[in-house]
Formats: C-alpha cells, sequence, structure tokens
C-alpha cells in the first residue's frame, strides 16, 4: 500500500541557516510523483516544489530544493537561508492512482531569530 | 489566472444538522476536484475525488456526500452531522494532465467545522 512518513513532529532552524525535512515513502507504482505543501497557521496549503520519479535531476524552486534518492525512497525537502516567514507545516505528498495525492503527517518547522 | 473559492471560513453546527460546503474554481475548465479533511495537527485525508460532472469517488467510508453538479463546482453535504465530522475541510483541484504528466493540487483556504 502506498504510504508517506514525515519522522520528525517538529524541527527549529536560526535564520539564514539551511534545514532538512525528511520524508520517505513507499509504493509500488512504477510511476509517481512526490510534492511538498506549506501550511502557515492561516491554513492554506501553498505548493512548494515537485519531482516526478523518473526525473533525472533533483527540482529546486527558489530557495526549495528536493533531495530525491530513489533507490532509499526518500525526497527531503531543503530550505536554504531560513527566514521567520518560513515558520509552518510542512506535509510531504505523493501521487496516487493518477492524480490523487496521499500526505504524510507533517512536519512543523520553527524559525528562531 | 486560476482561483479556488471555499466557504464559508468557519461554521459551528450542533450534532444531527445538515451541512454543505461549498468550492467553485475559475479560469480552468475539466479539473479534477478533491475534498480533504485535517483533523488537528494531522495529515490530510482524501475524502472524495471527481474527474467530471456527476463523477464522484468516495475515498473512506463516512457520514459525508460530495457532488459536482457543474464542471467547476464541488459540494460537500451531510444530512446528520456527528461530533467526528468536526475538522478543516479543504477543497482542491487539478489539472487534467495526459499521459504520465503530474499537476499539483491547489488548495482553497478551507472551511473550519466545529460540530458541537
Amino acid at each position: 500500500a502506498q504510504k508517506i512518513t514525515q519522522t520528525q513532529p517538529g524541527m527549529f532552524v536560526q535564520e539564514k541557516e539551511a534545514v532538512t525535512l525528511d520524508c520517505t515513502y513507499d509504493t509500488s507504482d512504477p510511476s509517481y510523483g512526490l510534492f511538498w505543501y506549506k501550511q502557515p497557521s492561516s491554513g492554506e496549503m501553498i505548493f512548494l516544489i515537485y519531482q516526478g520519479s523518473y526525473d533525472q535531476q533533483n527540482a529546486t524552486e527558489g530557495r526549495y530544493s528536493l533531495n530525491f534518492q530513489k533507490a532509499r525512497k526518500s525526497a527531503n525537502l531543503v530550505i536554504s537561508a531560513s527566514q521567520l516567514g518560513d515558520s509552518a507545516m510542512y506535509f510531504c505528498a505523493m501521487s496516487h492512482q493518477g492524480g490523487k495525492l496521499i500526505f504524510g503527517q507533517g512536519t512543523e518547522l520553527s524559525v528562531k531569530p | 489566472s486560476q482561483t479556488i473559492h471555499q466557504w464559508p471560513a468557519t461554521l459551528v453546527q450542533p450534532v444531527g444538522s445538515p451541512l454543505s460546503l461549498e468550492c467553485t474554481v475559475e479560469g480552468t475548465s475539466n479539473p479534477n476536484l478533491y475534498w480533504y479533511r485535517q483533523a488537528a495537527g494531522r495529515g490530510l485525508q482524501l475524502l472524495f475525488y471527481s474527474v467530471g460532472i456527476g463523477q464522484i469517488s468516495s475515498e473512506v467510508p463516512q457520514n459525508l456526500s460530495a457532488s459536482r453538479p457543474q464542471d467547476r463546482q464541488f459540494i460537500l453535504s451531510s444530512k446528520k452531522l456527528l461530533l467526528s465530522d468536526s475538522g478543516f475541510y479543504l477543497c482542491a483541484w487539478s489539472a487534467q494532465v495526459p499521459g504520465t504528466g503530474e499537476s499539483p493540487l491547489h488548495f482553497g483556504n478551507g472551511t473550519r467545522l466545529t460540530v458541537t
């Protein structure tokens, strides 16, 4: 069965430093996508970055990069130069049966000044 | 550009009362539409999924139902709310991408439902 695991309920990082949020997944689908979302305290879900299972290069979007290790079934999110506004819940998600996403339990990131 | 509207933002309803949450999408046609629920401090659980008008897939057995009367309108309903229906409900849309292409989900701002 498809599953997403985020083992870090909470993380702290100093402002301007980089932080890695862990995500591992399990699937029997040969083709899948991996996504990261940010959820501030206001509740909206903000799409950050996407990695396709057949993509050869790791995805990057500004300060966000996805460290995709297919053999280890991991898709960690790296945020460089953390800002106070990065404090939020972060969810890893995987596509399942074409279009639907299953989500991990999330990691709460707190950026300290 | 595409936008998604979801209302109301907050709702307090007594047990046994009906529910209707509405979601509309603008700026795109034939989207995939989704209803997710998020319990406090938890991940998102997919409730319903629709690929077209009148086509609804239910992911978990429950007290809720969904309908898609128009291409860009998705409605979440209940005839009688339970305490366990409390949560944060999020509507989302994605583009239908042929082949193995992926399209991210774009979420509305959510409805915080409290059943008392």
